[in-house]
């Protein structure tokens, strides 16, 4: 099946401590991007890739890093620097600008 | 900076009417505009893509038109039905502040519910 894969649906984080979202891509497309959404506001970017071993730092980048070692994956390390972390986290993927598409999400809530 | 505005945010309608979503955009230099459907909990659906040479799409009963010059787009739902419950939102593209990258920008969403 062809399509965008995150991991972990949810995810429980503690005081101080670094926690990774996986995103995944099988669509062969260039460009991947990381969304946060929170409970009354749009989506807003945190850090997109265009091409591999390259990436942009979005509207809310600080407390977050990347990296993009392959094509088919880009995942996002949340840091004890983000101080408000609890969100939903939404990762896309398409081809350079074109349609988006987004995978299911993960869910992160500091305990 | 781009901004992107929806309205109504919220709106409840009776199965089988028709019905009229906004979109809004201040920067008109955009290169296509696309809607997504968000269930809740869930990833966003893409329903459909406007480039911004395009005046309208259209895809079984959703209609999605482009006035670029106005700043405007409005998806517009035929028939309504309750699975069509959900938030609907509208995204822009175009290049970040330093010229040389493509990003979206959305809105904050329309809540629709249709009731039978």
């Amino acid at each position: 099946d062809g399509g965008i894969t995150q991991s972990p649906k949810y995810l429980f984080r503690k005081e101080g401590q670094n926690v990774t979202l996986s995103c995944e891509q099988n669509l062969n497309h260039d460009a991947m991007y990381w969304y946060r959404q929170d409970p009354g506001q749009g989506l807003r970017l945190i850090y997109y890739s265009q091409i591999v071993n390259d990436f942009q730092k979005g509207d809310i980048a600080e407390g977050y890093s990347v990296s993009r070692e392959k094509k088919e994956s880009f995942p996002l390390t949340v840091t004890s620097a983000q101080k408000n972390p609890t969100a939903f986290y939404l990762c896309a993927s398409g081809l350079v600008r074109t349609e988006q598409f987004f995978g299911p999400g993960t869910r992160l809530t500091v305990l | 900076k781009q901004e992107v505005t929806q309205i109504p945010a919220a709106l409840s309608v009776p199965e089988g009417e028709n019905l009229v979503l906004n979109c809004s955009f201040t920067d008109s230099a955009i290169y296509n505009l696309q809607w997504f459907r968000q269930d809740p909990g869930k990833g966003l659906t893409s329903l459909l893509l406007i480039q911004s040479s395009q005046r309208e799409q259209t895809s079984g009963r959703l209609n999605a038109s482009l006035d670029k010059s106005s700043g405007r787009s409005t998806l517009y739902i035929a028939a309504s039905q309750p699975g069509d419950s959900a938030t609907y939102l509208c995204a822009v593209n175009s290049q970040d502040s330093g010229g040389s990258n493509y990003k979206l920008t959305f809105g904050k969403g329309t809540l629709l519910t249709v009731n039978p």
